[in-house]
């Protein structure tokens, strides 16, 4: 059965304090690794998409890095405004929807 | 940019009443889902369309039902809504029915029923 596990469920970060949340999956042949962003009552903002093993994609103080079995999304010297829940989700091979991670909670206190 | 609207942020509605949640995008999209997000649980897939009049069952199709008469529109159906049906509901989109396609979600619709 194709799984997502996203750690940790929950993060609190001083400003500036850099860290990596983490999602390893799986599943019967990836074609493709999602980084998206939720806000409290909002839907998911996409993030990222990652194909292959070893590369690595960058927006801002996000960079999202993926291995054959897992990816990291890295944050450098984080604000609070990027606090948010993170969730990760992946496509297996064959035309099937997305698997969804359960998502983690990143708290950035000033 | 990819714009996907629901029709209502918020809802209340009443044991036993027909919901309509709407969902329109206008990106010429192929594909649309539609999903429901507790706390705990994550994102749960209901039911997606790939093709006008063309749906498939997701993980938890129990209680749903769905209808895509247009391209750019998807609705789902609660045909005699629950309380256990009080949720975040959330639409999303996709270019093609092709892996690796990323989907786009909208606002959400927070449905409460009494």
């Amino acid at each position: 059965e194709d799984q997502v596990t996203q750690s940790p469920e929950a993060l609190r970060l001083q400003e500036g304090e850099s860290s990596s949340l983490n999602c390893s999956y799986t599943v019967s042949g990836l074609r493709g690794l999602f980084w998206y962003r939720q806000d409290p009552g909002k839907g998911p903002e996409f993030l990222f998409t990652l194909y292959s093993a070893g590369e690595e994609k960058e927006k801002e103080r996000l960079k999202a890095t993926l291995t054959k079995k897992e990816s990291f999304l890295h944050i450098t010297a984080p604000k609070p405004e990027d606090s948010a829940t993170y969730l990760c989700a992946v496509q297996p091979s064959g035309n099937t929807p997305l698997v969804f991670g359960k998502g983690t909670r990143l708290s950035v206190i000033a | 940019d990819v714009k996907v609207t629901q029709s209502s942020r918020y809802l209340v509605k009443r044991t036993g009443e027909k919901v309509f949640l709407e969902c329109v995008q206008d990106m010429d999209h192929e594909n649309m889902f539609w999903y429901r997000q507790d706390p705990g649980l994550g994102l749960r897939l209901i039911y997606f369309s790939y093709d006008v009049k063309m749906k498939e069952k997701g993980d938890i199709p129990e209680g749903y039902s769905v209808s895509r008469e247009k391209k750019e529109r998807f609705s789902l159906i609660l045909e005699s809504a629950s309380t256990n049906q009080t949720s975040m509901y959330l639409c999303a989109s996709s270019l093609l029915y092709r892996v690796g396609e990323t989907q786009y979600f909208g606002p959400g619709t927070r449905l409460l029923v009494l």
